[in-house]
């Protein structure tokens, strides 16, 4: 079975602060994804990775950033944490972007930003 | 922006009766997914049905997809209060390399 596996599952960080999310998959997968989820609103897509050192943003990028230095290793940078940064964030994987396949996801880190 | 769009948004039923969602799309799609999300947690996959396909099932889920009205409907049978759970589906549109879009969810309680 595929395992994401997300560094924390509760975090809370001050307004400015850089915050750190890491996420690390052990099957090989090539895409990587970052979500974050709020109530009403649905999974929104922050940003998404098809290989190393790639990236590409989602729906909502601003105020993130992300890295992918290592293929099993996704992460995610609020570069200044602000209230309206207050979620959970969702990492996901998956085998590539050209077959049917379904995505993986970690447990979620509940992020909350005084 | 959500192009599944889930409906009810919330059903609450008893131990032993089906539990039926639909979910809305605007695009072609290359396949439609349903995920289970306990409280707190992440989502779990649980069905995947491609473009062609116009019925799958899975143990106690029954998904069906119309391309032509852009919808698809998961059943749930005889259900526990382990099912108890948001419900959602995901579209992989065309062109667009596996980058899911999910709708909003059906909460689903189960009592026992």
């Amino acid at each position: 079975d595929v395992k994401v596996t997300q560094s924390s599952r509760y975090l809370v960080k001050r307004t400015g602060e850089k915050v750190f999310l890491e996420c690390v998959q052990d099957m090989d997968h090539e895409n990587m994804f970052w979500y974050r989820q709020d109530p009403g609103l649905g999974l929104r897509l922050i940003y998404f990775s098809y290989d190393v050192k790639m990236k590409e943003k989602g729906d909502i990028p601003e105020g993130y950033s992300v890295s992918r230095e290592k293929k099993e290793r996704f992460s995610l940078i609020l570069e200044s944490a602000s209230t309206n940064q207050t979620s959970m964030y969702l990492c996901a994987s998956s085998f590539d972007h050209y077959s049917n396949q379904p995505q993986h996801f970690g447990d979620g880190t509940r992020l909350s930003i005084l | 922006s959500q192009q599944g769009e889930e409906d009810p948004q919330a059903l609450s039923i008893q131990e032993g009766e089906n539990a039926t969602m639909n979910c809305s799309y605007k695009t072609s799609i290359n396949n439609l997914q349903w995920y289970r999300q306990n409280s707190g947690r992440g989502l779990v996959h649980l069905i995947l049905i491609r473009s062609n396909e116009r019925e799958k099932h899975s143990g106690r889920l029954r998904v069906t997809l119309d391309t032509s009205k852009k919808s698809s409907s998961l059943l749930i049978t005889a259900s526990r209060a382990a099912d108890t759970a948001s419900y959602f589906c995901a579209t992989d549109p065309k062109a667009a390399g596996n980058k899911l879009t999910f709708g909003g969810g059906t909460r689903v309680l189960v009592k026992p």
